[in-house]
């Protein structure tokens, strides 16, 4: 198993770009989450889906953040317009949400994306 | 209000050395407790879970952990420390409240002295 897969792994961009974040889950998981970590606020949860539908997006700081999960395979985290105060570590995570597997609401976390704002 | 508690930031232990990290946690239900280890650059990994049954639990890289219900604690251990296990700990707890939604806390850095 591959794993969550992240790209990119680092991006630099300037502020008022638009940046977009992607997470391939693992296979046969029903839950994405994003995440964001910085020095000052920890780990934040962002955004989670189940079965492809956003459940919580509470934790989306504002109006510039959108995440969108088209498919069970794929989900992307747009920031629109950057700003440098978004400059953190973005990761995505799954996890299978009931019954067999590994267990519930144990997450798997990829590598993250490190951002840049400038 | 759901809630994980690490009253350790950071700390410093010799290797071999055994280690101790705490962690409380307020949860509205049967919590799933977890632990997690971050080491720079990486993402989350988990260590072990608690769902149900025994209380002590065994995990990777030899740590373990104890679910005390009377305390709302969920402290990791590990006998002999290794300088690699110098790493962030997070404390985790999720379950049916609040749907799938996992509470993480602060996490603890742990350094690891020759």
């Amino acid at each position: 198993d591959a794993g969550v897969i992240q790209s990119p792994r680092h991006e630099v961009t300037e502020m008022g770009q638009e940046v977009t974040l992607r997470c391939k889950p693992i296979s046969g998981h029903n839950s994405l989450f994003w995440y964001r970590q910085t020095m000052m606020r920890g780990l934040e949860l962002l955004i989670y889906f189940n079965n492809n539908v956003p459940i919580d997006d509470s934790g989306m700081p504002e109006d510039r953040f959108s995440a969108k999960m088209p498919n069970a395979s794929f989900s992307t985290l747009k920031i629109q317009p950057s700003e440098p105060r978004d400059s953190a570590v973005y990761f995505c995570a799954s996890s299978l949400g009931q019954g067999g597997g590994p267990g519930p609401y144990e997450q798997y976390f990829g590598p993250g994306t490190r951002l840049t704002v400038t | 209000a759901q809630s994980v508690t690490q009253p350790d930031i950071h700390i410093t232990v010799s290797e071999g050395a055994s280690l101790e990290l705490r962690c409380n946690y307020s949860y509205g239900a049967t919590p799933y407790l977890f632990w997690y280890v971050q080491s720079p650059g990486q993402g989350l990994q988990l260590l072990l879970k608690y769902f149900s049954g025994d209380t002590l639990v065994q995990g990777i890289k030899g740590f373990e952990a104890e679910f005390k219900r009377s305390q709302s604690s969920f402290n990791l251990r590990k006998p002999s420390v290794h300088w690699s296990d110098a790493a962030e700990y997070f404390c985790a707890v999720g379950g049916n409240t609040g749907g799938f939604k996992t509470i993480f806390g602060a996490g603890t850095r742990l350094f690891v002295k020759a």
